[in-house]
């Protein structure tokens, strides 16, 4: 059972524009949602997470919008750079885990 | 200052053998879980380990076994290899305080190729 979806699969953007990758949950006990960056032969490196307090957080580029009703959260990408191609993975845990539910990942191409 | 170590970076076995995978967690944390990456999915939790014991374990069997040391660096061992264990197998390391596990960092994994 996933209970984490993660669309799409993969992503063409064009250097400038705006990439958003979508996620949705089922488990209501979760309250951490973060989201990786995965480089070819490297680990998940932590971008930007939020928890279920509230409904948008930003960091430089990175935007989180989160909507509890809907169990979804999305991850947009302003200004999208050839940098930024990579391999981008939502997750989810609760507080009584402590470990993390990942999607299964969206491969972002961003053409220059 | 170090972040996660793994090693080896890369290994060969053959299908029926035995692996150990090492992982050295970052300076400050005292929690390492470990996760396996098949090739264009996103990372599946194996265990995670604190104060030396298995504390949580996701839907792996039981060739699948760990260790925590006192130093919190921890190994994964995988027994009766099977091919379908080939993968990418990465450690996380965290801080486990009240309320939660905070600071997870990934290391660049180990990919362990059976054949």
């Amino acid at each position: 059972q996933q209970q984490v979806k993660q669309s799409p699969q993969s992503l063409i953007v064009q250097k400038g524009g705006i990439s958003i990758i979508n996620c949705a949950y089922e488990n209501t006990a979760f309250d951490y949602f973060p989201w990786y960056q995965q480089f070819p032969g490297k680990g998940p490196a932590l971008l930007i997470a939020i928890r279920p307090d509230v409904s948008e957080k930003k960091e430089g580029r990175f935007t989180i919008s989160f909507n509890k009703s809907a169990k979804q959260f999305s991850l947009h990408i302003m200004d999208s750079q050839p940098g930024d191609s990579a391999t981008y993975f939502c997750a989810a845990s609760g507080r009584s885990q402590g470990n993390l539910i990942f999607g299964k990942g969206t491969k972002l191409s961003v053409k220059p | 200052d170090a972040g996660v170590t793994q090693s080896p970076t890369h290994l060969i076995k053959t299908r029926g053998q035995q692996v150990t995978l090492r992982c050295s967690p970052k300076s400050g944390h005292d929690t390492v879980s470990w996760y396996q990456q098949a090739l264009g999915q996103g990372p599946q939790f194996i265990f995670q380990y604190y104060e030396e014991e298995e504390r949580q374990r996701g839907n792996f069997p039981d060739r699948f076994s760990g260790h925590q040391f006192p130093n919190y660096s921890s190994e994964l061992n995988v027994n009766a290899l099977l091919l379908g264990d080939s993968a990418l197998y990465l450690c996380a390391s965290s801080l486990n305080r009240q309320g939660g596990i905070y600071g997870y960092t990934f290391g660049s994994g180990t990919r362990l190729t059976v054949v």
